[in-house]
């Protein structure tokens, strides 16, 4: 049992690149989430998903896109990547039982773009 | 609005010391949870504690203690002799109940970095 896991830990691209951080989870978690951290700010919600093939908008979404084809996998796209979007990339993931329950979040993508 | 406020950026403690750390959150809701998050130098996550608005005793567990108190809308946090391995960022998350179709979007303070000297 792996939880959640991130591919990949790290990355740097160029300004104007594209690519997509994918994030994996094997507890058949419907609910799932990415964050961005940035120093100072906690972590912020960019994107989050209720189920397969449902996508919604979070706190931060300008310049990124999701897709959740596959209900064990949550995508997190950048079209055209900018400075700003240097940043620390945590998903997260949650059971449907009702009531609120904890997130569990994997590794973190630390992503530079110069 | 919701909101999240963990005023102290930074606390050095010397190994030993009880140190607290301070969450103070605004919500308009009467359903809601709490959470702390740790996230030690190696940058993942871990999850401490939940707590719903509707449950307002204190918890203890180990050297671990949150005091919660709807009155000031604070949900603080007490390590007791602190060790160095407390050393970590601390995050107190807020998520407004869960109806049923929607997801439960956390709202996190901007941490508290805690630095135990040994």
């Amino acid at each position: 049992n792996a939880g959640v896991t991130q591919t990949p830990k790290f990355r740097v691209l160029k300004t104007g690149q594209s690519m997509t951080l994918l994030c994996a989870q094997d507890m058949n978690h419907e609910y799932m989430y990415w964050y961005r951290q940035d120093p100072g700010m906690g972590l912020r919600l960019i994107h989050y998903s209720v189920g397969e093939g449902t996508t919604a908008k979070g706190e931060v979404p300008d310049g990124y896109n999701v897709s959740r084809l596959k209900k064990q996998n949550f995508l997190l796209g950048l079209e055209s990547a900018a400075p700003s979007q240097t940043s620390v990339y945590f998903c997260a993931s949650e059971p449907s039982l009702a009531g609120v329950h904890e997130q569990y979040f994997g590794p973190g993508t630390r992503l530079t773009v110069t | 609005a919701q909101k999240v406020t963990q005023a102290q950026t930074e606390i050095s403690v010397v190994e030993k010391e009880d140190v607290t750390l301070d969450c103070v959150y605004e919500t308009r809701d009467t359903t809601y949870y709490l959470f702390w998050y740790k996230q030690p130098p190696s940058g993942e996550l871990v999850f401490l504690i939940r707590r719903n608005s509707f449950d307002e005793q204190n918890e203890i567990s180990g050297r671990y203690s949150w005091n919660f108190q709807k009155s000031t809308s604070s949900f603080n946090f007490t390590i007791t002799a602190s060790q160095v391995v407390d050393s970590a960022v601390y995050f107190c998350a807020l998520s407004e109940a869960w109806y049923g179709g929607a997801t439960n979007k956390l709202i996190f303070g901007t941490g508290t970095l805690l630095a135990v000297q040994p």
